[in-house]
């Protein structure tokens, strides 16, 4: 599977909303309702923030929104708060034997 | 409290081989499927592979980049995911994440990392 399309950078000020987009197609991101979103500090392990498209794990601030329409799936941050500034990865089931895809990244500047 | 953690990383010769280890905690290993996941280094994140747990028939999948090469098993007895790679070639330096994969398509826990540098 070719990897999910995101926008490398994003950036937005304190107490602002950001969206993070994230493409593929109907075989992955426009064919299940399994899309997830990590977010990935500086030499830590990725974490996940939302999974099957809009959910948020317990622990995840409600500021953290995930939505899809069609083939393409997005990450809101609303309320930019200094340590949202991290690398957002999504990535989208593909099927049953078959490898996911990751999308290359976003890295997200709170200015 | 749930925790994996990679081991056996390192610095070896291109062709060569490496085993690594992830050694799970806090749930029921044997009823989870146990993913691995790399990033090179400045890149981003690319599926290694990832092995059903037994109840799914312990099957295994792989990205084309290691198939052949590359070989994922469990020990549940253990609670202990295993990659062995093997043939190693430049391309294959990364950090190495092993993950738990909850039902139906989520990553919820990450250990913290290997690195595998591959270099002469």
């Amino acid at each position: 599977q070719s990897a999910l399309t995101q926008p490398p950078s994003a950036s937005g000020s304190p107490g602002q909303s950001v969206t993070i987009s994230c493409t593929g197609t109907s075989s992955d991101v426009g064919g299940y309702n399994y899309v997830s979103w990590y977010q990935q500090h500086p030499g830590k392990a990725p974490k996940l923030m939302i999974y099957e498209v809009s959910k948020r794990p317990s622990g995840v601030p409600d500021r953290f929104s995930g939505s899809k329409s069609g083939n393409t799936a997005s990450l809101t941050v609303s309320g930019l708060q200094a340590e949202d500034e991290a690398d957002y990865y999504c990535t989208s089931y593909a099927g049953s034997n078959n490898l996911g895809v990751f999308g290359g990244g976003t890295k997200l500047t709170v200015l | 409290e749930v925790q994996l953690v990679e081991s056996g990383g390192g610095l070896v010769q291109p062709g060569r081989s490496l085993r690594l280890s992830c050694t799970a905690s806090g749930f029921t290993f044997g009823d989870y499927a146990m993913n691995w996941i790399r990033q090179a280094p400045g890149k981003g994140l690319r599926w290694v592979g990832f092995i059903r747990s037994k109840a799914y028939g312990g099957t295994i999948e792989y990205a084309a980049s290691v198939k052949g090469r590359f070989t994922i098993s469990r020990d549940d007895s253990k609670s202990i995911a295993y990659l062995q790679m093997n043939s190693l070639k430049t391309e294959d330096t990364a950090v190495y994440y092993c993950t738990r994969w909850d039902s139906p398509y989520r990553f919820d826990y990450w250990g913290q990392g290997t690195l595998v540098t591959v270099s002469s």
